[in-house]
């Protein structure tokens, strides 16, 4: 089955400095890649759809210069939180929708615990 | 705006049959999705169903009512590994998946 990683698990970072969370697609080609936020006991929010090698299209009241992603490869997405504040403290979830086969399945990623102090 | 219901919570006994509704107001449909999610991990497909019906696989089924904008999820004999919220998302006419804000099952001995 297809098989999407995300690296670190969990991070731990102080207020101001930035975390990059990377996202990858191990056994096939993702042409879309999504970004989900995930707040305790709430349901998953979309935060950015990103297309290789163009520019993320981010959901409205997402600050495209705080959350950058990037999208370099078909395998690949990185997700760099700016100047973390301790409310971006979240569990991200990365998606990935194969380039072949069935489109309307996408697979997750383990998640990214980020705990900002 | 667009809109799905699912109840927060429920709780059922091992071996029993529960299921979980799931009710959608969306700018289009092409298809509703169930995934299961573990506390502390990322979600993991149950099902798709994009025309109406029932989709069976395993002890999990999901049927679909497109006119009533209505799913349900059933799963059969229960086991304690199934405590987990159950998400019910729709993909609407932009091929975005809009999420419910997930059920929480609570299965007891």
């Amino acid at each position: 089955g297809a098989v999407v990683s995300q690296h670190p698990s969990r991070v731990i970072c102080k207020s101001g400095t930035s975390v990059k969370i990377e996202c990858r697609s191990l056994d096939f080609q993702a042409t879309t890649m999504f970004w989900y936020r995930q707040f305790p006991k709430q349901s998953l929010m979309l935060m950015a759809t990103s297309n290789e090698g163009s520019k993320a299209t981010y959901e409205q009241g997402v600050e495209k210069d705080k959350f950058l992603i990037n999208h370099a490869s078909l395998t690949l997405s990185t997700l760099t939180v700016t100047s973390a504040h301790p409310e971006d403290s979240s569990f991200y979830i990365c998606s990935a929708r194969p380039y072949a086969g069935d489109s309307y399945e996408q697979y997750f990623g383990p998640g990214t615990r980020l705990t900002v102090t | 705006g667009q809109n799905i219901d699912q109840p927060t919570e429920m709780t059922a006994t091992e071996g029993a049959i529960v299921q979980i509704n799931c009710t959608y107001q969306t700018s289009g449909f092409n298809g509703l999705f169930w995934y299961q999610q573990h506390a502390g991990e990322a979600p993991t497909f149950l099902s798709y169903n994009v025309l109406d019906g029932l989709e069976e696989k395993g002890r999990f089924s999901s049927f679909l009512s497109r006119s009533k904008g209505y799913s349900y999820l059933l799963l059969k004999e229960l086991q304690m590994k199934d405590s987990a919220s159950y998400l019910c998302a729709v993909k609407d006419s932009n091929y975005q998946l809009i999420w419910g804000a997930g059920t929480k099952l609570i299965i007891k001995p």
